[in-house]
């Protein structure tokens, strides 16, 4: 068990350009969760897949955001257009269904 | 909807001394979980203890122990003998039930923000 891994850790891009965040869940995990934690709040759920499928993405906060899962095992988050408002923390946690969630360090989004 | 609540945006406490920090949720369901996360600085969360609440009896996870009040709709966490390495945002959390087709996000309130004092 290594753990859930998200990378980059850290991502500083400018106003405008389209960002992509990697989350490799606990292997055995067939739920992996993408959450976003702005300042001074807790994190906010934003989709889910259950092996390769998306079962929920209508909390996706616009269409300017998108999410797969390709194969069952990792998942890529992508943000178009990136605007000052997307600048937060991005959290990837996976689990059985059912169990606890694990989460990852996340990806911290810097908008210049 | 669902919500998690969280009054105390800070809280301090003495090493070694006992601390409670406070949850209150809103749902309509009977079958649901709780839990208290933890994140400390530039780390990742930690799930630090869980409660079903079809069970009566409050959890405990060495140091950490919950009062879990269904009725009012109140799940506590306190924490003994705090050491320095407790100081983190605390985040209570709840869940839905593993009924067919539930998603199994988490629900979070804002967090509590604990310093422990030497």
């Amino acid at each position: 068990d290594t753990g859930v891994s998200q990378n980059p850790r850290h991502k500083i891009t400018k106003r405008g350009q389209n960002v992509t965040f990697r989350c490799d869940p606990i292997s055995e995990h067939n739920r992996l969760y993408w959450y976003r934690q702005t300042l001074g709040q807790g994190p906010e759920f934003l989709t889910y897949f259950q092996n390769e499928a998306q079962l929920e993405k209508s909390r996706l906060l616009s269409d300017r955001f998108s999410a797969e899962r390709p194969k069952g095992s990792f998942s890529t988050l992508e943000i178009q257009r990136t605007e000052q408002g997307d600048s937060a923390m991005y959290l990837c946690a996976s689990s059985l269904v059912g169990q606890p969630q694990h989460f990852g360090d996340g990806t911290r989004l810097s908008i210049l | 909807a669902q919500t998690v609540t969280q009054s105390q945006p800070e809280m301090s406490v003495q090493e070694a001394e006992t601390v409670t920090l406070s949850c209150t949720y809103d749902t309509s369901e009977s079958d649901y979980y709780l839990f208290w996360y933890k994140q400390p600085p530039s780390r990742q969360m930690i799930l630090v203890i869980r409660q079903e609440a079809y069970k009566q009896q409050n959890a405990t996870e060495n140091r950490f122990s919950v009062n879990f009040q269904k009725a009012a709709k109140s799940f506590s966490l306190k924490i003994s003998d705090s050491q320095l390495g407790d100081a983190a945002m605390y985040f209570c959390a709840y869940r839905t039930g593993d009924y067919g087709g539930s998603q199994g996000n988490l629900i979070f309130g804002k967090g509590t923000k604990l310093s422990v004092k030497p």
